[in-house]
């Protein structure tokens, strides 16, 4: 079965310092990886999905952005956070498109 | 109108009651159904997955697609108040993402 590790677990950054937030998988290969942003009482947003290394589509244009240097890796950046930037980013992995999604534990990010 | 409707609830139900949570959806072309539970400050985890219209049970939870009226339910029988999460809907087509219904916050009472 899959795991999916993301960390921090929290992080408090002031506005305009950059950010880096990494996903990574185990047990597959050639995941369809994800990054969502859950904002209280709005439901998941897609922001970017990637279906191999250096594969990035962006669903949302925004301040953020993301890349895969490796099959089971995926990192969210910012150059400059905003504090619209504020929320619960979580990472998911697909095997293929059609099987269930499974996601990590999420990163709480706090801009201030 | 959105592709996936849930109710926010809160629905808050006394220990030992059956829960029902409901998702409608407008999108005739799904085929793939599953709903999540997420405990605050977790992320989303899996608990059924089905394919199509019916019935899937997994001990205490079953799972209901009824294509013809675009409507899923999860039901939950026993209830504990270690269910007490936010429960998430999701479904595609198989061929584009996750469309998510925005969750339903369950309670349940001790």
């Amino acid at each position: 079965s899959q795991t999916i590790h993301q960390w921090p677990a929290t992080l408090v950054q002031p506005v305009g310092s950059p950010l880096s937030l990494e996903c990574t998988v185990e047990g597959t290969s050639n995941p369809n990886l994800y990054w969502y942003r859950q904002a209280a009482g709005r439901g998941l947003q897609l922001l970017f999905y990637s279906v191999g290394i250096g594969q990035i589509s962006s669903e949302v244009p925004q301040n953020l952005s993301a890349s895969r240097p490796q099959d089971r890796q995926f990192i969210l950046s910012s150059k400059k956070l905003l504090l619209s930037d504020s929320g619960f980013y979580l990472c998911a992995s697909e095997w293929d498109r059609g099987s269930p999604l499974h996601f990590g534990n999420g990163t709480r990010l706090t801009v201030t | 109108q959105k592709e996936v409707e849930q109710d926010p609830g809160p629905l808050s139900v006394p220990e030992g009651a059956i829960v029902s949570l409901n998702c409608t959806y407008s999108n005739s072309a799904f085929q793939y159904f599953m709903w999540y539970r997420q405990y605050s400050r977790k992320g989303p985890e899996l608990l059924m997955y089905t394919y199509s219209s019916g019935n899937k049970e997994d001990g205490r939870f079953t799972a209901q697609v009824d294509k013809s009226s675009k409507y899923i339910s999860l039901f939950i029988r026993d209830s504990q108040p270690s269910d007490s999460a936010t429960y998430l809907c999701a479904m595609n087509t198989g061929f584009q993402k996750l469309v998510f219904g925005t969750g339903t916050r369950l309670l349940v009472s001790p």
